[in-house]
């Protein structure tokens, strides 16, 4: 069972470039989130999907745009990427949106230069 | 929505003392309470949740308690270790499934030996 997997661990991109981080989950959870996480800093929602084909956003979505095509896979897309992206990068899905556990990706890092 | 502030921001403790960690929410409905390890470099993960309908659970040297009245929620960590030495969130949520989990901004905690 492996959880939460996200692709890649690491990468740098320069100002400009679009790229797409992959998450997938086999634990058939409804609901997935996205999250960043600057140094020092917090969690703060990008966007989230309470099942496929219904994504919505969080606090912090200006930039990126997600899909949910399937309930296995919910990717991120940065289009034009700035260095106030560099950042790291949680996937995260759950049984249901309150009241369960959040199973956490081994996050993406990200530098744009 | 809802507003979860966390305090302190970060606490160093001697190994063997205890360490707690306050966090207060801002909506009357969250009803579930999780917090979350997070290790350098690693993902989070949690450690212990308490619902809205318990006052305090514990799971071994680790406690939660709940002030659904005052709206504040604590963790306790008894006996210190240096592998308690981490970042941990503390986040609120209700069981609805209307929003996802809130996080507050975390405490990093150092176990000095």
């Amino acid at each position: 069972n492996a959880g939460v997997t996200q692709t890649p661990k690491f990468r740098i991109l320069k100002i400009g470039q679009s790229m797409t981080l992959q998450c997938t989950q086999d634990m058939n959870h409804n609901y997935m989130y996205w999250y960043r996480q600057d140094p020092g800093m917090g969690l703060k929602l990008i966007y989230y999907s309470v099942g496929a084909g219904i994504t919505d956003k969080g606090e912090v979505p200006n930039g990126y745009n997600v899909s949910r095509s399937t309930t296995e896979d919910f990717p991120l897309r940065l289009e034009l990427a700035a260095p106030s992206q560099t950042s790291v990068y949680f996937c995260a899905s759950s049984y249901n949106q309150g009241g369960t556990e959040a199973f956490f990706g081994q996050g993406t890092r990200l530098t744009v230069v | 929505g809802e507003n979860v502030e966390q305090h302190p921001s970060t606490l160093s403790v001697q190994e063997g003392d205890s360490a707690v960690i306050k966090c207060t929410y801002s909506d009357s409905a969250s009803n579930y309470f999780p917090w979350y390890k997070q290790e350098l470099g690693k993902r989070p993960q949690l450690i212990i949740d308490i619902r809205s309908n318990v006052g305090e659970k514990k799971d071994q040297r680790i406690a939660v308690t709940l002030n659904k009245t005052a709206k504040h929620f604590s963790l306790h960590i008894t006996e210190t270790q240096p592998e308690d030495s981490a970042v941990y969130f503390c986040a609120a949520s209700d069981n609805s499934g209307n929003t996802p989990l809130v996080f507050g901004k975390g405490t990093r905690l150092s176990v000095i030996a």
